[in-house]
């Protein structure tokens, strides 16, 4: 069964850095390109970044562009995004999400930016 | 950039069908799309994936009530004997460049 289980949100600072992570499970990993996701709260859902299968190709929105870096380790079945320079509008919970269809979600992790 | 168009909000009684829309923009009209849907306070579902030609493909343990087709830009989620749990957010989703989602619909089942 795929699984997929996002960590490493919570409170931080404007201008402050956090690591998301999203550990998988139940499929081939290195077979798929991954995204990341987010929602802001009441609000509906933006795409953030990709990744291809051997992590050999990125792809970001202008939002978050130069600010934020997609990662993967495939020999640890994890999906990363280091996120730097971090606004207030970047508040959200973020999911990743398996292919180009999304096929499969996890349950998301919320950041908050607050001073 | 890919547009998707979706009506904010949509209802039906229970029991009832109801059909949701996306609408692609007319340089991307034979785009396929997925569906997704997402009860609240919950992460998104993978419902289906539609393509131009109307067939859909569905996820894991999704239930035969739910279908989807096309005609021209739209691409329609249709869902039959409508229960309690179906009422939640319904985005449709493309991809390109990027990954491009529509507004979302909020359906109440009444």
């Amino acid at each position: 069964e795929v699984h997929l289980v996002e960590s490493g949100g919570g409170l931080v600072q404007p201008g402050g850095s956090l690591r998301l992570s999203c550990a998988a499970s139940g499929f081939t990993f290195s077979s798929y390109w991954m995204h990341w996701v987010r929602q802001a709260p009441g609000k509906g859902l933006v795409w953030v970044s990709r990744i291809n299968g051997d992590g050999s190709s990125t792809s970001y929105a202008d939002s978050v562009k130069d600010r934020f870096t997609i990662s993967r380790d495939n020999a640890k079945n994890t999906l990363y995004l280091q996120m730097n320079s971090l606004r207030a509008e970047d508040t959200a919970v973020y999911y990743c999400a398996r292919d180009w269809v999304s096929d499969y979600w996890g349950r998301g992790t919320l950041v908050t930016v607050s001073s | 950039q890919i547009v998707l168009t979706q009506s904010p909000s949509a209802s039906a009684s229970l029991g009832a069908s109801v059909k949701l829309t996306c609408t692609l923009d007319s340089g991307h009209s034979n785009y396929g799309i997925a569906w997704h849907q997402q009860q609240p306070e919950k992460g998104p579902r993978f419902l289906m994936k539609v393509n131009s030609g109307g067939s859909h493909t569905k996820g894991d343990g999704v239930p035969d009530r739910f279908s989807g087709s096309s005609s021209g830009a739209e691409r329609y989620l249709i869902i039959s004997s409508l229960q309690s749990d179906d009422e939640a957010d319904y985005y449709c989703q493309t991809w390109g460049t990027g990954m491009f989602f529509g507004g979302g619909t909020k359906l109440t089942v009444l």
